[in-house]
C-alpha cells in the first residue's frame, strides 16, 4: 500500500460547484498536512496547511483532516475557472531523521464556465 | 518573495549525453530538493540536500547525481541520459527540513 493515495481524476465540474478533493494515508506518524496547487506548465505552490485534525478555512477553500480515519480533504466552494489546476496533497511526520514531504499523485481539476 | 529559478524551461538532449540541470534559490534556504513529475506517478524525490556539500538519496536516485557547492545552488546531473529520463524536473527549497516547499517553474527534459 502506498503511503499516500489520492483520487486519480481527472475531475470536471461546472462553475459554482462545490469540489471535494481527497487523500488517504497509511503512516500514522504524519502530523503536518499540506495542499499544493499546480497550474499548467508551472511548479506547485502551497495552498493550505494544517498541523492537526479539524478544519481550516481560507476564503473559498477548507482543508479538513481526520487523523483517526487517516483521511484529508480539500473543499472548494463556488468553484471558478481560475481554480482549474492540479491539486497535490502532501504530508510529513515533522520530526525524525530525514523527515520529508510525501506527495500524493495529484488530481487535475477543470472548472467549466 | 522566495524565488527558485531553474536554468532551463525546456531541454532536448541525446541519449548518452551528460546533462546538467541547475537550480538557484535566493532566500538563504538550507534545504533543497530535486523531484521528477510524470503522469500517473506524481512527484518522486530524486535527491535532497540539507546543507552545503551534503546530499541524500531520495526514492529514485538511480541514474542521477547531484552537486551542492554553494548554499543557493543545487545541480542535478544525468550522467548518461536515457529516454526513460524524459520527464518534468522540479527543484524546491525549504527554510526548515520539513516546511513549505517553494518550487521552481520546472524543466521539461526530452531525451531522444
Amino acid at each position: 500500500q502506498k503511503e499516500v493515495e489520492q483520487d486519480p481524476g481527472p475531475l470536471s465540474v461546472p462553475e459554482g460547484a462545490i469540489v471535494s478533493l481527497n487523500c488517504t494515508y497509511s503512516n500514522s506518524a504524519f502530523q503536518y498536512f499540506m495542499w499544493y496547487r499546480q497550474y499548467s506548465r508551472k511548479g506547485p505552490e502551497l495552498l493550505m496547511y494544517t498541523y492537526s485534525s479539524g478544519n481550516k478555512e481560507d476564503g473559498r477553500f477548507t482543508a479538513q483532516v481526520d487523523k483517526s480515519s487517516k483521511y484529508i480533504s480539500l473543499f472548494i466552494r463556488d468553484s471558478q475557472p481560475s481554480d482549474s489546476a492540479t491539486y497535490l496533497c502532501a504530508m510529513t511526520p515533522l520530526t525524525g531523521a530525514n523527515s520529508k514531504l510525501t506527495f500524493g499523485k495529484g488530481i487535475t481539476l477543470s472548472v467549466r464556465p | 518573495d522566495v524565488k527558485v529559478t531553474q536554468s532551463s524551461r525546456y531541454l532536448v538532449k541525446r541519449t548518452g549525453e551528460k546533462v546538467f540541470l541547475e537550480c538557484v534559490q535566493d532566500m538563504d534556504h538550507e534545504n533543497m530538493f530535486w523531484y521528477r513529475q510524470d503522469p500517473g506517478l506524481g512527484l518522486r524525490l530524486i535527491y535532497f540536500s540539507y546543507d552545503v556539500k551534503m546530499k541524500e538519496k531520495g526514492d529514485i536516485p538511480e541514474g542521477y547525481s547531484v552537486s551542492r557547492e554553494k548554499k543557493e545552488r543545487f545541480s542535478l546531473i544525468l550522467e548518461s541520459a536515457s529516454t526513460n529520463q524524459t520527464s518534468m524536473y522540479l527543484c524546491a527549497s525549504t527554510l526548515l527540513p520539513v516546511d513549505e516547499a517553494f518550487f521552481g517553474q520546472g524543466t521539461r527534459l526530452t531525451v531522444v
